[in-house]
């Protein structure tokens, strides 16, 4: 079946510096999405990739979709205690109806 | 804050009960899901409906039983669980993706614990 894995399961970062996380799928994505889960609440959508190599910004948050739609990063810039939560990656399959997730990272922003 | 309400929000249930979880979504939404989240597990996807035929059953063990009576309702029938399937349980919605919309809606989610 469909595999998503992303990196790194966990991260710590002093509050103002930049945060990485990365997802690689092991087929072809018709498209991506990314959601933040903070602690104790549920995944909530944050944007979808569709195309080819497609960069998207909200605010400190950038989204890349890799060229060959199998991986794809989220990139933020400046962290802020409000950033806590884990981000997942989920990549539907070309039809149908599933939406399978990363394994998701975890971030902690440090005061 | 959700369009996707489950209820309830927390159960406690023995092995040798019989329970169910309840979600409805008021988005009008034609496909929904059910996802097991474990502490340190990524997010499983177990059912999924669409225009409440089931479409997916990722090998979930039989004492889960879902039922989709209509696009707005979805329920997760339980019984005879293990303490392994304490997890958080959580439903979700979409728009019909084989026309290439939407993203996942999820509700709250019911907190699960099997004593």
């Amino acid at each position: 079946g469909q595999q998503v894995m992303q990196i790194p399961q966990y991260q710590h970062v002093q509050e103002g510096e930049d945060f990485t996380t990365y997802c690689n799928s092991s087929t072809t994505l018709s498209n991506i999405q990314w959601y933040k889960q903070r602690p104790g609440g549920h995944p909530v959508f944050l944007i979808q990739l569709v195309k080819s190599g497609e960069v998207k910004k909200q605010k400190r948050l950038t989204f890349q979709f890799g060229e060959a739609k199998k991986n794809s990063s989220l990139h933020i810039t400046a962290t802020q205690t409000t950033d806590v939560g884990t981000y997942f990656c989920a990549g539907p399959p070309n039809t149908g109806n599933q939406f399978y997730f990363g394994t998701g990272t975890s971030l902690t922003v440090i005061p | 804050e959700t369009g996707v309400t489950q209820t309830p929000r927390h159960l406690v249930m023995g092995m040798t009960n019989k329970k169910s979880l309840k979600c409805e979504q008021h988005l009008g939404h034609n496909a929904m899901y059910w996802y097991k989240q474990s502490a340190k597990k990524p997010l499983e996807l177990m059912f999924v409906y669409s225009l409440e035929e089931r479409v997916e059953n990722n090998s979930v063990p039989s004492r889960f039983s879902p039922e989709c009576p209509n696009s707005s309702h979805l329920f997760l029938h339980l019984h005879t669980l293990q303490p392994e399937d304490s997890a958080l349980y959580l439903c979700a919605s979409s728009q019909d993706r084989d026309r290439g919309q939407g993203n996942a809606f999820f509700g709250q989610g019911t907190r699960l614990t099997v004593v």
